[in-house]
């Protein structure tokens, strides 16, 4: 069965305290991994898709890399706009669809 | 560019009511919808998507069903709603890359 585990569950940093959110995955066959940004009350946010181990996505603070086994979403510097629930989801290799398995996210509280 | 929109945005019912949430996008044609449940805290479990009009895969047998009567309408509806179908529905597109999916601002639904 397929899972993905995200830690820690929540995390609390202080402004410009950069730290790292942990996602670890087992599936048969990866296709994609991907991370989302969720604000309370809104849908889920589009950030980023990894596709193989080795590969690196940057946007503004955030950086994804990617594994075999996890991905790792590294927050550098942040700022009280970044404080979410991140979400990563993983797409495994099939003949039709595109369904994502999600993990259960951390919530990150970014203090001023 | 596309563009997902859900309604009602927050609906409370009776227990043994019926239900009915509905997704429309734009901008596209032929997309891939998915109905998804976050309960409080939790992360996302797929309920239902579909690839065209009236096709439709479940992925989690329960007291909901979903119909897709036009190409870019995505319905999710309950003849009797349960305690347990409170939660925030969300509505979502495959987007044009190689799996990710784009989230509607969602439904917020409470069953007292």
């Amino acid at each position: 069965e397929d899972q993905v585990t995200q830690s820690p569950e929540a995390l609390r940093l202080q402004e410009g305290e950069s730290s790292s959110l942990n996602c670890s995955y087992t599936v048969s066959g990866l296709r994609g991994l991907f991370w989302y940004r969720q604000d309370p009350g809104k849908g889920p946010e589009f950030l980023f898709t990894l596709y193989s181990a080795g590969e690196e996505k940057e946007k503004e603070r955030l950086k994804a890399t990617l594994t075999k086994k996890e991905s790792f979403l590294h927050i550098t510097a942040p700022k009280p706009e970044d404080s979410a629930t991140y979400l990563c989801a993983v797409q495994v290799l099939e003949t039709s669809g595109s369904r994502l398995t999600f993990g259960e996210g951390t919530q990150l509280t970014v203090n001023p | 560019s596309q563009t997902i929109h859900q309604w009602p945005a927050t609906l409370v019912q009776p227990v043994g009511s019926p239900l009915s949430l509905e997704c429309t996008v734009e901008g596209t044609s032929n997309p891939n919808l998915y109905w998804y449940r976050q309960a409080a805290g939790r992360g996302l479990q797929l309920l239902f998507y579909s690839v065209g009009i009236g096709q439709i895969s479940s992925e989690v047998p329960q007291n909901l069903s979903a119909s897709r009567p036009q190409d870019r309408q995505f319905i999710l509806s309950s003849k009797k709603l349960l305690l347990s179908d409170s939660g925030f529905y969300l509505c979502a597109l495959k987007g044009r890359g190689r799996g990710e999916l784009f989230f509607g601002e969602g439904s917020r639904l409470t069953v007292l």
